[in-house]
């Protein structure tokens, strides 16, 4: 049962570009949470979505950024217009969604914005 | 709003020594908390939980205690190891009914080194 799963690992973008971070959850889960991650910071919570619902946005920067999660497919974290500030490790984590679950985590995706 | 309050690192010790990891919280009413381990290249995993005051979550020799009359969940093993080189993430989930039991505030985390 393969675990939570993002690529890329490393995303290199140039200031104004967009940035496309990929997350397929655990098999079973219908539950996805963004999460980033400063240099010498703890993970900042961004959002919260179940298939095709966003349930919780307040981590979100107000713009540029978006996140989705479709019927079919990968999540999707979209930042768009890339600034250095942006550069992070992101973290997708997955759950079954109930209140005991187990809360799974990927192996992040580190973007770093020249 | 709720936080984590985590001891600054990093933290050095050598093999079978004491490791305590302290962790203070500021939360709205009964949180759970969570120790979450970071090894180099991976993401975060459980280590343990708790979910109300007084509960112990215990796992391959870490230990940490719900102390809501000191607000804190410090980490503790009697006997590291150098596999236990990591980063570590104290967290708290506030309740929520489970509607948002997959959002956490973390601290800052703590890196320790373990030397044989």
């Amino acid at each position: 049962n393969a675990g939570v799963m993002q690529n890329p690992r490393h995303l290199v973008r140039r200031r104004g570009q967009e940035a496309r971070l990929r997350c397929s959850p655990m098999k079973g889960h219908s539950h996805v949470y963004w999460y980033r991650q400063l240099p010498e910071e703890g993970l900042k919570f961004m959002v919260y979505l179940q298939k095709e619902n966003i349930i919780d946005e307040s981590g979100m920067p107000k713009e540029r950024f978006s996140a989705e999660f479709p019927k079919e497919g990968p999540s999707i974290l979209r930042i768009q217009q890339v600034v250095r500030g942006d550069s992070a490790a992101y973290f997708c984590a997955s759950s079954k969604g109930t209140e005991d679950e187990k809360l799974f985590f990927g192996s992040g995706t580190q973007l770093s914005v020249l | 709003g709720d936080s984590v309050t985590q001891m600054e690192g990093p933290v050095t010790l050598s093999e079978e020594a004491f490791l305590t990891i302290n962790c203070t919280y500021t939360a709205t009413g009964y949180p759970s908390l969570f120790w979450y381990v970071q090894y180099p290249g991976e993401g975060l995993q459980l280590l343990l939980k708790a979910t109300k005051a007084d509960d112990k979550g215990s796992n391959k020799g870490f230990e940490a205690t719900y102390r809501k009359e000191t607000t804190s969940f410090h980490l503790e093993k009697g006997s590291v190891q150098v596999s236990d080189s990591a980063v570590y993430f104290c967290a708290l989930s506030a309740d929520a009914g489970g509607t948002s039991y997959g959002k956490l505030t973390f601290g800052q985390g703590t890196i320790l080194t373990v030397h044989p």
